[in-house]
């Protein structure tokens, strides 16, 4: 059973526009979600981080979503940029757990 | 370095054969986990270690697995008999602590063949 399901595989914008990557998750416990950014043959790279008692955090171009009732939390990157092209997966914990994570959705910026 | 090492980065060995996967976490980093990552998969938690407390094994896939973290620091994975389903990226990443909102920070990963 799947506690965190990134339903997109993929996702292909323009350079300059904006990127949503959307991540929903099934244990009401979760109380800690992150964003990790992977390159091919390194490891997870930390992005933004997001506690349940908030809805949104924002980084620089990067911002994370929290909508606890829906179970439901986003990425949004704006403007994208080519080297924002990669594999970005959300990882959710319940306190003093290690993080769950989900399959990934692979971000192609175009130029 | 500053960050998570691990070694070897790539092991090729045959079926029926033990392998060791080493992790250095960064310096000061009481919790250490390991995870892996089969092609096309999310990152699978195997084992992490908290400071002197017994390991959460809970994720470790068949008793072929174990893991052990000597002086706090360094830890070893040891897959025993390997199996060609054992084929996988295995990640390390350490953290500050488990408890609260501490993000993980990962090493580059041994990418395991088994032919």
């Amino acid at each position: 059973d799947q506690q965190v399901k990134q339903n997109s595989p993929s996702l292909s914008v323009q350079e300059g526009r904006i990127s949503i990557l959307n991540c929903d998750y099934t244990n009401s416990m979760f109380d800690y979600f992150l964003w990790y950014k992977k390159y091919p043959a390194e490891g997870p790279t930390f992005l933004i981080s997001i506690s349940s008692i908030k809805d949104k955090n924002e980084d620089g171009r990067f911002t994370v979503f929290l909508n606890k009732s829906a179970k439901h939390l986003s990425l949004h990157i704006v403007p994208s940029q080519p080297g924002d092209s990669a594999v970005y997966f959300c990882a959710a914990k319940v306190p003093n757990t290690p993080l769950v994570f989900g399959k990934g959705t692979r971000l192609s910026v175009i130029a | 370095g500053a960050g998570v090492s691990q070694s070897p980065s790539n092991k090729v060995t045959e079926k029926g054969k033990d392998v060791e996967l080493r992790c250095d976490p960064i310096s000061g980093h009481t919790a250490l986990y390991w995870y892996r990552q089969s092609l096309g998969q999310g990152l699978e938690f195997l084992i992490y270690f908290q400071g002197n407390s017994a390991p959460d094994k809970s994720g470790l896939p068949s008793d072929r697995f174990s893991a052990e973290r000597t002086g706090g620091s360094v830890s070893t994975l040891t897959i025993q008999r390997t199996q060609q389903e054992d084929s996988a990226v295995y990640l390390c990443a350490s953290s500050s602590r488990t408890g609260g909102n501490q993000p993980q920070h990962f090493g580059d990963g041994t990418r395991l063949s088994i032919l």
